[in-house]
């Protein structure tokens, strides 16, 4: 099935890491991305992840996957305010489509 | 470099009417999807369009339908507009056979139903 679950809320001190977790359900996803999106706009692609690797870093964003548990984390070091934003993870299906399912997303509150 | 574009912003429509929606994808992608997102949840895949034939459709109805023109833009109709067809429609641009399969997105299209 298609299913993917994440957290609704989460809030951080400024300073803090921040861990967004995620879990899906299909075990043929291939590809899995994480998007950031601000009030009122679209999404903005942040970082990805192939299957077959178990971590990926990008300056201050490292994402852990875990495929035996179908688990997927997103960790913001140093987080700040202007990190304030809903996170969505997506899975990436890869059955003669590159069709993207989304989870409901996590809304990232940064105080100061 | 120009990113994914789409027009109009925001948009009020009556229940019953029909709706077109417009999207340039970024420069160099050959590649278009459209998802829907309603209130406070992720978005949900319509369709997604290549070499101007709808390659795979979402769990919409045939009030949904699409174009891509030989520039690659795209058009998403609707037609009879329910209420529940408000939401955020968004574009996202991508080129076919890229190995990571990375989709960019559109600042998206607000249509209110009333």
């Amino acid at each position: 099935g298609e299913d993917v679950e994440q957290s609704l809320f989460l809030s951080v001190r400024e300073g803090d890491s921040s861990v967004i977790n995620c879990t899906y359900t299909d075990s043929s996803s291939t590809y899995l991305y994480w998007y950031k999106q601000e009030p009122g706009a679209g999404l903005q692609l942040l970082t990805y992840i192939f299957s077959n690797m178990d971590m990926k870093q990008d300056q201050r964003l490292t994402v852990l996957l875990n495929k035996k548990d179908k688990h997927l984390s997103l960790r913001i070091a140093d987080t700040q305010t202007g990190d304030s934003a809903i996170y969505f993870c997506a899975e990436n299906l890869l059955l003669n489509t590159d069709k993207l399912i989304f989870g409901t997303g996590t809304r990232l509150q940064v105080f100061p | 470099d120009a990113g994914v574009t789409q027009s109009p912003t925001h948009l009020i429509k009556t229940r019953g009417q029909q709706v077109t929606l417009r999207c340039s994808p970024k420069s160099g992608h050959d590649t278009v999807s459209w998802y829907q997102q309603a209130l406070g949840q992720g978005p949900q895949f319509i369709f997604q369009y290549y070499e101007e034939e709808e390659r795979q459709r979402g769990n919409f109805p045939d009030r949904f339908s699409g174009h891509q023109f030989p520039n690659y833009s795209s058009e998403l109709n609707v037609n009879a507009l329910l209420l529940g067809d408000s939401a955020l429609y968004l574009c996202a641009s991508s080129l076919l056979g890229t190995q990571t399969y990375e989709q960019y997105f559109g600042p998206g299209t607000r249509l209110t139903v009333t």
